[in-house]
């Protein structure tokens, strides 16, 4: 069964620092991969997802995430953050054993400090 | 606009009641889906459809039932049976391309609580 790992649960970082929010996740046959944003008491909106071709992925709000199929991971980052990234992230994997049906990580809470 | 719209955005239930939340898209999309969050917890499926008339358990289906009659509308019914219900709704739904990698668009949500 395919399973998602956000290794960090909050992520403090001062306004334009960079910042990274790792992603890993097990499956053994061939996956597509989705980064998702949620701002307060709202829904998730997709930032930038890989279905295929080249592994580095760019999103919107100046994300991006690669693909490394040799360590399982989806890292997103960013160079430089805003006051206005502030949200929690979720990484989610889906692929053709599990019905393409996406599995979510538990999410990471970036908190941009001024 | 097109989206997914879901209504009520806050529900208050008292214990053993049943609530239903109401989930409309204008996306002309053919599946549909509903998710439960819970602090730390990430997404958890309850029910999808793939097509009307027709949908399945997610993985914590128990104390929920859903229907879908008309491709726009997907209702989610919290039953009494549902031990702990108080939690943030979502629903969503995909194209048929979504269907095949597991793209999903989400409405704003719904949050429940039990008094």
């Amino acid at each position: 069964a395919q399973s998602v790992t956000q290794l960090d649960s909050q992520v403090p970082v001062f306004e334009e620092a960079p910042v990274e929010l790792r992603c890993n996740y097990s499956s053994s046959v061939s996956v597509y991969l989705f980064w998702y944003v949620q701002y307060p008491n709202q829904g998730l909106q997709l930032l930038l997802k890989y279905l295929s071709g080249s592994t580095l992925v760019k999103g919107i709000n100046g994300f991006e995430a690669e693909f490394n199929k040799s360590q399982t991971s989806f890292h997103l980052r960013k160079p430089s953050v805003h006051i206005s990234d502030t949200a929690e992230y979720f990484c989610a994997v889906s692929d053709n054993n599990a019905g393409n049906m996406l599995t979510f990580g538990g999410g990471t809470r970036l908190m941009v400090k001024p | 606009d097109g989206g997914i719209t879901q209504s009520p955005k806050y529900l208050f239930r008292k214990e053993g009641q049943n609530v239903t939340l109401s989930c409309e898209q204008n996306l002309n999309h053919d599946a549909m889906y509903w998710y439960r969050q819970d602090p730390g917890q990430g997404l958890r499926l309850i029910y999808y459809s793939q097509i009307v008339n027709d949908f399945q358990k997610g993985d914590i289906a128990e104390g929920y039932s859903v229907s879908r009659e008309k491709k726009e509308s997907f209702p989610l019914t919290v039953t009494s049976a549902q031990k702990n219900p108080t939690a943030f709704y979502l629903c969503a739904s995909s194209t048929q391309g979504g269907i095949r990698t597991g793209e999903l668009f989400f409405g704003e949500g719904s949050r429940l609580t039990v008094l």
